[in-house]
């Protein structure tokens, strides 16, 4: 157990609709990063917070956006979802930037 | 330039082998080099991890192998067990120019071991 959690473990919804990803970083991490797992990309990173400001942006879509909120917990929204949003998402944490990485159980979305 | 490429794809070994798993790069302002192992249905877990200041790191059963010139750095697994069977994603990032932290994956490699 990393210590990281995510809600839900699993989602299942339809093109077109929005969905909110939760995350709570291990006790005393300030910083959050989202990475997005498929089979055809692999692991690829999406956003970093550190201490509930932005600190890096990956390929992150325009209709995705995130937020950390002030006890330091992230949220992941997904719009407009169309089929090839489905994957596994998959939040860390770590102390600091550049600091080991501790990845979350991840949540499996399958957009019908 | 971002990109760091894994090799190979997937690997089958006998108990007691030593798989060895290999990344390349491009980008030299990457300074930290972790090795992640997945199991299916679970998130990636740090296995061991190396900065550019030094040639191996070895944890346990597990030694990376890293040359700097070459931008090439390597995942060696001694004594494999069938325990061992799983994904592992080399990675890297640039933490000293850009303070994020964020890591670039390889494409994984699915290793077996077999009893």
């Amino acid at each position: 157990d990393s210590g990281v959690t995510q809600t839900p473990k699993h989602l299942i919804t339809a093109t077109g609709q929005r969905v909110t990803l939760r995350c709570s970083p291990r006790s005393g991490d300030l910083s959050v990063y989202w990475y997005q797992q498929s089979l055809d990309q692999g692991l690829q990173f999406l956003i970093q917070y550190y201490n509930g400001e932005e600190r890096a942006k990956g390929n992150i879509l325009e209709r995705f956006s995130a937020q950390q909120f002030p006890d330091l917990h992230s949220e992941l929204n997904l719009s407009s979802l169309e089929l090839g949003d489905s994957a596994l998402y998959f939040c860390a944490s770590s102390a600091g930037a550049g600091e080991t990485q501790y990845f979350g159980p991840g949540t499996r979305l399958l957009v019908l | 330039q971002q990109q760091v490429k894994q090799s190979p794809q997937s690997l089958i070994v006998q108990k007691g082998g030593i798989p060895i798993i290999n990344c390349a790069y491009e980008n030299t302002a990457f300074d930290y080099f972790p090795w992640y192992q997945q199991f299916p249905g679970k998130g990636p877990a740090l296995l061991i991890a190396i900065r550019p200041d030094v040639s191996e790191k070895k944890e346990g059963r597990f030694t990376i192998s890293f040359n700097k010139s070459a931008k090439q750095f390597s995942l060696h697994i001694m004594d494999s067990q069938p325990g061992d069977s799983a994904t592992y994603f080399c990675a890297a990032s640039s933490v000293g120019s850009s303070n994020t932290g964020k890591l670039i994956f390889g494409q994984g490699t699915t290793l077996q071991v077999k009893p």
